[in-house]
């Protein structure tokens, strides 16, 4: 049974490009959710989906930041101009059910370095 | 969601049980306690989850507090492999399911 995969798993960018992260969640999980991780720290949460409805973007941290997850499954992460303090690691999570305490399951993440 | 307190780091020898402690005082009563660990270079794996009683399962046990303000998470007989940093998180389920990670224990099993 495969888990959530994400790609690419290493980016590197120059200062001002656009870049793409996929995640294919776990096949028949409603919920999926995007997370930035800075070095040393702990992942915090960016957006949310249920099927393909973006429920909660709250944490975008701005208008650069855009995600998609038009059929309810496969999502994409595009960050557009981006800077250097968007370097981290970009996790995906998708999840079975919401409202009902179920685990999130995470991919291995995308490293992103803007140069 | 309530916050949570981990100290930041902890050694543990081979084959010993690992006790790690999290305080959430504030929490309220319709939060879980989860913990999660992240082995380095991977994504974060959830462990295990509950609301007051004790739980077990194949990784670890929860034993959270009468007064739910403080849980331990055992590892029972820890291995090099279980090197990775642990995570406490209280939770609303239902909230959007987020999960709002603090800077967990880094937690070292040494041979």
């Amino acid at each position: 049974g495969a888990g959530v995969s994400q790609s690419p798993r290493y980016k590197v960018a120059k200062r001002g490009q656009d870049v793409a992260l996929r995640c294919d969640p776990i096949s028949g999980h409603v919920s999926l959710f995007w997370y930035q991780q800075a070095l040393g720290q702990g992942p915090e949460f960016l957006t949310y989906f249920q099927n393909e409805a973006q429920l909660d973007k709250s944490g975008l941290p701005s208008d650069r930041f855009f995600a998609e997850r038009p059929e309810g499954s496969v999502s994409t992460l595009k960050i557009q101009r981006t800077q250097q303090e968007d370097s981290a690691v970009y996790l995906c999570a998708s999840s079975l059910e919401q409202g009902r305490g179920n685990e999130q399951f995470f991919g291995p993440g995308t490293r992103l370095t803007v140069l | 969601d309530a916050k949570t307190t981990q100290p930041p780091s902890m050694d543990c020898a081979e084959g010993r049980a690992a006790n790690l402690p999290c305080n959430h005082s504030t929490i309220s009563g319709n939060e879980y306690v989860y913990w999660y660990r992240q082995i380095h270079s991977q994504g974060p794996q959830y462990i295990i989850h509950g609301l007051k009683n004790n739980e077990t399962n194949e990784m670890a046990s929860l034993i959270i507090t009468e007064d739910r303000k403080s849980s331990t998470l055992i590892l029972p007989h820890a291995t090099l492999r279980d090197t990775a940093v642990y995570y406490c998180i209280v939770r609303v389920v239902g909230a959007g399911n987020m999960l709002t990670f603090g800077g967990g224990t880094r937690l070292m099993v040494k041979p």
